[in-house]
């Protein structure tokens, strides 16, 4: 079946501009995941989906960051004012959600902020 | 707060050689433990899971992996790796109290060169 995908696969921005990032996670996982990967920082965690309830957005580097998840499906990272520390590849996840199952993983979108 | 640590961030072995990646996590609850792998140009995947019973976990491609709880340690090992076993590897951490937040490590870059 179908896995992961995530849109774009790579975008080039303009410091100060606002970039949206989509997630499509794989079909019946209610729980979804952002991260953010950097050289040599490993996976920061950004912000969990889980059904309905409230997300946590506890990695939330800063208030120009923000998600949705639509439906209990795509979810989008949107990105606001844009800063050069922000270039990055951001990785979506998704899994059951039932406890502490396999994550599974998108491609990522490369971010790169000029 | 839980954190991963990883404290090879590079390794280069030859092939047939033995492996064995550090992880060392800071919690003191009940934890459900993670390897996973990105191999170049791939998305990352799991490798193995610890989630409770035999603290000697073994995953796919013969790696396996031990829960040490009096160390806080789950490393990664291999006895003989070849040179498709080249990819980044995370150790990852969860903790049981209901959270779906995981916490990965910095990873480690294993080279493998035949």
């Amino acid at each position: 079946g179908a896995g992961v995908s995530q849109s774009p696969s790579n975008k080039v921005t303009e410091k100060g501009k606002d970039v949206e990032l989509r997630c499509d996670p794989i079909s019946g996982h209610t729980a979804l995941y952002w991260y953010r990967q950097s050289l040599g920082q490993g996976l920061e965690f950004l912000i969990y989906f889980q059904g309905n309830s409230a997300p946590d957005k506890s990695g939330l580097p800063s208030d120009r960051f923000s998600a949705e998840r639509t439906g209990g499906s795509v979810s989008t990272l949107t990105i606001q004012r844009t800063q050069q520390e922000d270039s990055a590849v951001y990785l979506c996840a998704s899994s059951l959600g039932r406890g502490s199952e396999t994550q599974y993983f998108g491609p990522g979108t490369r971010l790169l902020v000029l | 707060a839980q954190s991963v640590s990883q404290h090879n961030h590079h390794v280069i072995l030859s092939e047939a050689a033995s492996l064995e990646l550090g992880c060392n996590y800071s919690y003191g609850g009940t934890v459900n433990l993670f390897w996973y792998v990105q191999y170049p140009g791939q998305h990352l995947q799991l490798l193995l899971k610890y989630f409770s019973g035999d603290p000697l976990v073994k995953g796919i491609k013969g790696f396996e992996a031990e829960f040490i709880k009096s160390k806080f340690s789950f490393n990664l090992r291999k006895p003989s790796v070849q040179w498709s076993d080249t990819a980044e590897y995370f150790c990852a951490v969860k903790d049981t109290s209901g959270t779906y937040k995981y916490i990965f490590g910095t990873g480690t870059r294993l080279k493998v060169l035949a």
